[in-house]
């Protein structure tokens, strides 16, 4: 247990669908992050949110929509994913920009 | 770009043996951290080095800093089919001020 939480923990979806993942820090964090992992490649960092605002979109497609609506959740809006979009989706978060990251289980997205 | 380097990138072992994994950088980070991740799982942090040449050891596992602060090291004494997982280095204070992560190595310790 790191202290955050991710669901779901799977999602199979269809290309068509629009679904939400959720992540929540008790840590009173103030950073928060979305990460990708697919297989053979390295972490891929998506957004950053630091005091709820982001400060990094790492050209991620617009089929994937952040939301943070305070310091403790933030969401990934997902809608007309390709099935190359599959892969373990990870939250993490930080005391600070910057520092290290306490990350979430993730959520292992299929796109079908 | 700053990028960190894993070696070797897959290791399987016997139980019992040793072993070291490698995290290089021509980089300077004012800190380094070591993760290990299960399949399915998220990473856990093991352990955050932050002075050039400092040594920490976690029960088996011993982590070195450089001493310029651009590479690390991870030796396991003794593995056992329980440090079976992907350690990954993260280095802080990368541009923008984010963790640059490496791309892991995939540790597989059998019984």
């Amino acid at each position: 247990e790191t202290g955050v939480t991710q669901t779901p923990r799977h999602l199979v979806m269809g290309m068509t669908n629009k679904k939400s993942l959720k992540c929540e820090q008790h840590l009173g964090h103030n950073a928060m992050y979305w990460y990708k992992q697919s297989a053979k490649k390295p972490l891929e960092l998506m957004f950053v949110y630091n005091f709820k605002e982001q400060t990094e979109n790492n050209s991620v497609p617009s089929r994937f929509s952040p939301e943070c609506p305070n310091s403790s959740h933030l969401f990934l809006h997902l809608h007309t994913l390709q099935p190359e979009d599959s892969a373990l989706y990870l939250c993490a978060s930080s005391q600070d920009h910057g520092d290290r990251a306490f990350f979430g289980q993730g959520t292992r997205l299929t796109v079908v | 770009t700053q990028l960190l380097e894993q070696s070797p990138q897959f290791l399987s072992i016997q139980e019992g043996e040793n072993l070291t994994v490698y995290c290089n950088s021509s980089s300077v980070f004012s800190s380094l951290q070591w993760y290990r991740q299960e399949p399915g799982e998220g990473p856990v942090l093991l352990v955050t080095v932050v002075t050039g040449g400092e040594v920490k050891k976690l029960k088996r596992l011993t982590f070195q800093f450089g001493d310029a602060r651009k590479d690390s090291s991870l030796h396991i004494t003794a593995a056992q089919p329980g440090d079976t997982g992907l350690y990954l280095c993260a280095g802080a204070g990368g541009s923008q001020g984010n963790l640059i992560f490496g791309k892991g190595t995939k540790l597989s310790v059998k019984p």
